[in-house]
């Protein structure tokens, strides 16, 4: 069975300023990885994923995580917040052998201060 | 052009009701998927399918019952509407089961189904 983690159910930070935003998995079988955000009352949007090949990923937004297998982690990172990163993010992992599904975490909700 | 379209976007139907919502997606997807968020925005996977086929059936009520007419179409048939169904509802589609293609898996904006 897989499992995620997500640390801290809101994250604030100011405008300008890292934004990080932890996603421990537990998987038995090698996993595939994924960011979602969701804008309030919007659908999810794929932000990156990590299937194969290169641990560090960068998607949309100026978004990057990084796969450490060592660590169960696929924390995602953005160098400089943006008054419109304010959402929700959502990590998620599937089974890279049978996927058929992403398990979710509980999700973070970001909010971006002046 | 929506990739993943959903209708409708909103329901309030009254608790014992039986409704339904669409799912149609335009990305020659063969694999469709609902997932339901509930009240506190945790998501669950409730069903897949891969080429009109059902490949996952993930505990949910046999209230519930999807069917895939073809592979660009996954509804969702609820009967005997309870209070705990309120929840936003997601059709999410991709090619192949693994989710690798370049969208992975890419989600509908949701129906949100509210039992009075």
């Amino acid at each position: 069975a897989q499992s995620v983690t997500q640390l801290g159910s809101h994250v604030s930070v100011s405008e300008g300023a890292l934004v990080l935003l932890r996603c421990n998995y537990s998987s038995s079988v090698p996993p595939y990885l994924f960011w979602y955000v969701q804008y309030p009352n919007q659908g999810l949007q794929l932000l990156l994923k990590y299937t194969t090949g290169a641990t560090l990923v960068k998607g949309i937004n100026g978004f990057e995580a990084e796969f450490k297998k060592s660590e169960t982690s696929f924390h995602l990172t953005k160098p400089s917040a943006h008054m419109s990163d304010a959402a929700e993010y959502f990590c998620a992992v599937s089974d890279a052998g049978t996927a058929s599904k992403l398990t979710f975490g509980t999700g973070t909700r970001l909010q971006v201060t002046l | 052009d929506t990739a993943v379209s959903q209708t409708p976007k909103y329901l309030v139907t009254q608790m014992g009701n039986d409704k339904s919502i669409k799912c149609e997606q335009n990305l020659g997807h063969d694999t469709m998927y609902w997932y339901k968020q509930d009240s506190k925005k945790f998501l669950k996977i409730m069903f897949s399918y891969n080429n009109k086929e059902l490949i996952i059936n993930e505990t949910v009520p046999n209230r519930f019952s999807p069917k895939s007419p073809d592979k660009a179409h996954l509804n969702l048939h609820i009967n005997s509407l309870e209070l705990g169904d309120s929840a936003v509802y997601f059709c999410a589609s991709s090619q192949g089961i693994l989710g690798t293609g370049e969208g992975g898996y890419t989600f509908g904006s949701g129906t949100r189904l509210t039992v009075v």
